[in-house]
């Protein structure tokens, strides 16, 4: 299976922080990365899909990008509702693999 | 807007099956892959395997010795069976309609194997 590493774990960040996360990938996956965000209680919500493309409904100050092993995940101006859990998840392979998660947090 | 609901059992004796059946509805189960993922504090989401609606299946091999996921397009329904399970089981799980991503997911359920 293709191995998904999130960096950081978590952060804390202030309202209207940009924000960072980072995503690798044990070989190379093209462009088959999603990125989703949960809140507690609630299943994980698609934001990005295909590294960089942003399904209708999703603000547009959420932004992905990267390809092969590198992908950034990068919130321009953090509002409250953004305070969750985001993961990255892999299509590359008949196995969907996710990466660990990273918390932001309010700091 | 499309919806799904899992449904089954919050509590499995250890050795025992899961079943959990996910209904949809707000659009046809017809034409698309559907998934189960769980989740736990330890592993994080694990997808589990996928049908597609004319019955064809895909499993994580980690799983697939215990894993039977079946669809009933009758009822717009897919279920999933876990045997022989373990309080490594213990997770909440999810199921989803699949397609490169993730898009629709259920609102998730936690299953607890325990005696």
């Amino acid at each position: 299976d293709i191995q998904m590493t999130q960096s950081p774990s978590s952060l804390s960040a202030s309202v209207g922080d940009r924000v960072t996360i980072t995503c690798r990938a044990s070989q190379s996956i093209s462009t088959y990365l999603n990125w989703y965000q949960q809140k507690p209680g609630q299943a994980p919500k698609y934001l990005i899909y295909a590294a960089s493309n942003l399904p209708s409904g999703v603000p547009s100050r959420f932004s992905g990008s990267g390809s092969g092993t590198d992908f950034t995940l990068t919130i321009s101006s953090l509002q409250p509702e953004d305070f969750a859990t985001y993961y990255c998840q892999q299509t590359s392979t008949t196995v969907p693999t996710f990466g660990g998660g990273t918390k932001v947090e309010t700091k | 807007q499309v919806q799904l609901q899992e449904s089954g059992p919050g509590l499995v004796k250890p050795s025992e099956t899961l079943s959990l059946t996910c209904t949809v509805s707000g659009g046809s189960i017809s034409g698309y892959y559907w998934s189960w993922i769980r989740q736990t504090p330890e592993k994080g989401l694990e997808w589990i395997g996928y049908i597609y609606y004319i019955g064809s299946t895909d499993y994580n091999p980690s799983l697939k010795s215990r894993v039977t996921i079946s669809v009933d397009t009758s009822k717009n329904q897919f279920s999933l069976k876990l045997s022989s399970v373990t309080a490594a089981d213990t997770a909440v799980y999810y199921c989803a309609r699949h397609y490169s991503h993730f898009e629709y997911w259920g609102q998730g359920t936690l299953v607890t194997v325990s005696s």
